[in-house]
């Protein structure tokens, strides 16, 4: 396997609502990302994992919580999001030290 | 600020023919470079990367390019096919400051022309 497997595809929620998305990977990386993309413009990290403990958090709105349960699986939990936090959010993961990521498909989140 | 450039936006070639992304940094410190292709939908893909250390990296119809003392960065498709027309990021890090975070400039479409 060789994949980096986002869900849900898309997600829709009301500024109330809480929600997560989900992010796994098999290939025994150590490290995994949350990136979050608007249209036209390029990734922009917002939290790194190394061997499950968070290591960098590029000051993201405490709406935004990471989560990361096991060597296999990053979670991000929503809240009381903003219509601007509308993107596409993408996982990705990488070995320990590795130069380049292997990234999952995205979540296109929509925030009403 | 913005450390990593791709200052153009858009890009059409002919199919055959040899089609020429750049890339511009600020930070002395980038070592490592990448280049994703990101097709709508889906999330980028990883290419082809290159060292400081290296002045070319070739993999099949893909070369880098880096220039150190320019700060400049060129991925060149030989021969470019209709499948290649994507949206193009260079990112790079700092790899020696024991980082991983990559930083992505802004992107260039590209338009292989059948």
């Amino acid at each position: 396997d060789t994949e980096v497997t986002q869900t849900p595809k898309h997600l829709v929620m009301g500024m109330t609502n809480k929600k997560s998305l989900k992010c796994e990977q098999h290939m025994g990386h150590r490290a995994m990302y949350w990136y979050k993309q608007k249209a036209k413009k390029p990734p922009e990290l917002m939290f790194v994992y190394s061997y499950e403990k968070l290591s960098i958090n590029e000051s993201v709105p405490s709406r935004f919580s990471p989560e990361c349960p096991n060597s296999s699986l990053l979670n991000l939990h929503l809240h009381a999001l903003q219509p601007e936090d509308s993107a596409l959010y993408l996982c990705a993961s990488s070995q320990q030290g590795d130069y380049g990521y292997t990234f999952g498909s995205g979540t296109r989140l929509t925030v009403v | 600020d913005q450390q990593v450039k791709q200052n153009s936006p858009s890009l059409s070639v002919q199919e055959g023919r040899i089609s020429i992304l750049n890339c511009d940094y600020t930070n002395s410190m980038f070592d490592y470079f990448l280049w994703y292709k990101k097709y709508p939908a889906e999330g980028p893909t990883f290419l082809i990367s290159i060292s400081s250390i290296k002045d070319k990296n070739e993999d099949g119809r893909f070369t880098v390019f880096l220039n150190k003392s320019a700060k400049h960065l060129s991925l060149h498709i030989v021969p470019s096919q209709p499948g290649d027309s994507a949206v193009y990021f260079c990112a790079a890090s700092a790899q020696s400051s024991g980082t991983y975070k990559y930083i992505f400039g802004t992107g260039t479409r590209l338009k292989v022309l059948a």
